[in-house]
């Protein structure tokens, strides 16, 4: 089955600084690369994905890159703000018979220093 | 509009004891997803609905764990003889489509703690 590597782990940055958190997966079958962000107590929330016929995606302050050949992707955070600070999941999705379910990292914790 | 919501918010539960955790989705969502969440992990995949239909179970990690969607809207996950190890954060996610690379929209989760 699929696995998706996440780091760092734990990331602190200035606030206007950039963060940028760096997954890998192992199955080239997957198609479909979703970031969310989870605050403490709540579920998780969609905040870009990319599917595997784009090489980047941006949203404001948020950018997802895409590289298949060495089957990795990377979420870019630009102008850090305190509210940013939170955990981030990547995950790696793909259709194999019946089977649709999200692969997750385990997660960065993300602190942005006022 | 109304979001994916889970019911109870928190359960404790004694060692033994049978538990049932509720979902309702995103009205008109054709696929839900119930994923279990350890402290300090990512979620892992538990159950996958099409409508009514359960087509993957594969990640239940016992026949003690349950999921059902009679009409094709709500989900129930029930635990059976709960055990210390089921402590966790059960998260349900509900997307509109059915192929792959859906968005899936998740609910803020169910805390269940066995004492």
């Amino acid at each position: 089955g699929e696995n998706v590597e996440q780091h760092p782990s734990t990331l602190s940055v200035q606030e206007g600084d950039s963060a940028v958190i760096k997954c890998t997966y192992s199955d080239s079958a997957s198609n479909y690369f979703p970031w969310y962000k989870q605050e403490l107590g709540k579920g998780p929330q969609l905040i870009i994905d990319i599917r595997s016929n784009v090489g980047e995606k941006k949203d404001q302050r948020i950018a997802v890159t895409l590289n298949k050949t060495a089957k990795h992707f990377s979420l870019h955070i630009t102008e850090t703000q305190p509210e940013d600070s939170a955990v981030y999941f990547c995950a790696g999705g793909f259709s194999s018979g019946s089977a649709r379910q999200l692969t997750f990292g385990s997660g960065t914790q993300l602190t942005v220093l006022p | 509009g109304a979001g994916v919501s889970q019911s109870p918010r928190y359960k404790v539960a004694k060692r033994g004891q049978d538990v049932a955790l509720r979902c309702d989705p995103i009205s008109g969502h054709v696929s839900l997803f119930w994923y279990q969440q350890a402290l300090g992990q990512g979620p892992e995949f538990l159950t996958y609905f099409q409508n009514e239909a359960q087509l993957d179970k594969s990640g239940l990690p016992s026949d003690r764990f349950f999921a059902e969607r009679p009409e094709g809207s709500v989900s129930t996950l029930k635990i059976q003889r709960t055990q210390q190890e089921d402590s966790a954060v059960y998260l349900c996610a509900s997307s509109t489509r059915t192929g792959s690379g859906e968005t899936q929209y998740f609910g803020p989760g169910t805390r269940l703690l066995v004492l």
